[in-house]
């Protein structure tokens, strides 16, 4: 079963808009990641946090977590047309956070129209 | 670095046929993941190579698939005696000691069973 719901399961902005997306999970992790994947090609890592980190930026991206909750967001800011892709959070398939296999969500679809 | 490689990208095949994929992670990479996405989904971890040994299998691969990587490098995935249920892409990727949490997805063999 998957641990990770994103949320919405479809987002479509403007370009220039942020975008939000949220990850909800049911179990305790120590990380959590988050994965973009184009249309039809392999995922591709974006941003890790940890379960002692609150928020996290790379770039454009900013990565909250909130473990007393189980969610996590991904705010990508300035939003270009080359973000469209769907975004999937993952979580360690077990709570030792080690190289365990992980499991994702359904995604998020985001659009971003010209 | 020449990122994960797949080969085949698409497979189309008859149901009751075999086949098999082939992934080369990023070298030096010590373990090696296989995922199976189909449409609307995340990835569903099927299994994990820690250099040549499998040490986790999930319930998803039941006993047509099977899995090896006999060097420790390159790895195998074969099903035998495809079902239409079967048609999905399947991922491999693969992470190093040094950041093991963090998996580099290769593009994915599509199969589709007919």
């Amino acid at each position: 079963s998957q641990q990770g719901e994103e949320d919405p399961q479809a987002l479509s902005i403007q370009e220039g808009e942020n975008a939000t997306m949220n990850c909800s999970y049911k179990t305790s992790i120590n990380n959590l990641q988050w994965y973009r994947q184009n249309s039809g090609r392999g995922l591709v890592h974006l941003i890790l946090i940890r379960s002692n980190e609150r928020e996290k930026h790379s770039g454009r991206l900013r990565v909250t977590l909130d473990t007393s909750k189980k969610s996590s967001s991904l705010l990508i800011t300035a939003s270009r047309a080359a973000d469209t892709a769907s975004y999937f959070c993952a979580t360690p398939m077990y709570s030792g956070g080690g190289a365990d296999g992980l499991t994702f969500g359904k995604g998020t679809h985001l659009i971003i129209q010209p | 670095d020449t990122g994960v490689s797949q080969d085949p990208r698409h497979k189309i095949t008859k149901r009751g046929q075999n086949v098999t994929f082939r992934c080369d992670p990023i070298s030096e990479h010590n373990r090696l993941y296989w995922y199976r996405q189909t449409l609307g989904q995340g990835p569903e971890f099927l299994t994990y190579f820690q250099n040549e040994a499998q040490l986790e299998k999930s319930r998803l691969l039941s006993d047509r698939f099977s899995a090896e990587r006999p060097k420790g490098s390159f790895s195998t995935l074969e099903i035998q005696r495809t079902e239409q249920g079967d048609s999905a892409m399947y991922l491999c990727a693969s992470s190093w000691l040094g950041s093991q949490e963090t998996q580099y997805f290769g593009p994915g063999t599509r199969l589709l069973v007919l």
